[in-house]
């Protein structure tokens, strides 16, 4: 299975911040890696796919890059309603997905 | 606007059995690949199982042989026979619709399974 690893696990940032977060895979995906965001007690939804294409609705401060083993989720400027857990997603191994240990992402 | 409904969560014994259903609207169910995943509480979220559209199931290692996904494209209904059931097992369990060569792109919002004596 293709293990993937975000980081940092837990972040902490203030609303108007620019904020990163990496996801590498044990393997190659192909850029078929996508991002989840998940709010307490909501279901994931789905931000980005394909590393870099943005789901419909979701805002363009919400951006992805990578390719290869490693890729980013990057939130431009930060706002009150982005805080929550980011997941990373690979389905390379379609259908055997496999998701990163997540992203906390809190108000400093 | 697709709607995904998940039900069957309950308290159960280990080693008892358990049949999650999943109630679909708003898109072609026959046409899209389905899948299962779950999230342990507090934990991250893990790929269970995804149904094809031929019908053809896969699963993960952890619930090989004890799982069994199936589909009602009559009844636009998704399923999960669970057996044998573990402490492990404890999780929200979340129906999603797979985008076509792409990632699952909606989810319901998950129904509860507790096991535990």
């Amino acid at each position: 299975d293709i293990q993937l690893t975000q980081s940092p696990s837990s972040l902490s940032a203030s609303v108007g911040d620019r904020v990163t977060i990496t996801c590498r895979a044990s393997q190659g995906v192909s850029n078929s890696l996508a991002w989840y965001q998940q709010k307490p007690g909501k279901a994931p939804k789905l931000l980005l796919y394909a590393t870099s294409r943005l789901e419909s609705g979701v805002p363009s401060r919400f951006s992805g890059s990578g390719s290869g083993t490693d890729y980013t989720l990057t939130i431009s400027s930060l706002q009150p309603e982005d805080f929550a857990t980011y997941y990373c997603q690979q389905y390379y191994r379609t259908p055997r997905y496999t998701f990163g240990q997540g992203t906390k992402l809190e108000i400093k | 606007e697709v709607h995904l409904l998940e039900s069957g969560g309950d308290l159960v014994q280990p080693g008892g059995s358990l049949r999650l259903s999943c109630a679909a609207s708003g898109f072609s169910f026959s046409s899209n690949a389905m899948s299962w995943v779950r999230q342990a509480p507090g934990r991250a979220l893990e790929w269970v199982s995804t149904i094809f559209v031929g019908g053809t199931p896969y699963y993960a290692d952890s619930v090989e042989g004890r799982f069994t996904i199936s589909r009602d494209n009559s009844k636009n209904t998704l399923y999960l026979q669970m057996t044998s059931l573990r402490a492990e097992d404890t999780a929200l369990y979340y129906c999603a619709k797979d985008r076509r060569a792409g990632p699952p792109d909606s989810w319901g919002q998950g129904t509860l399974v507790t096991v535990s004596s």
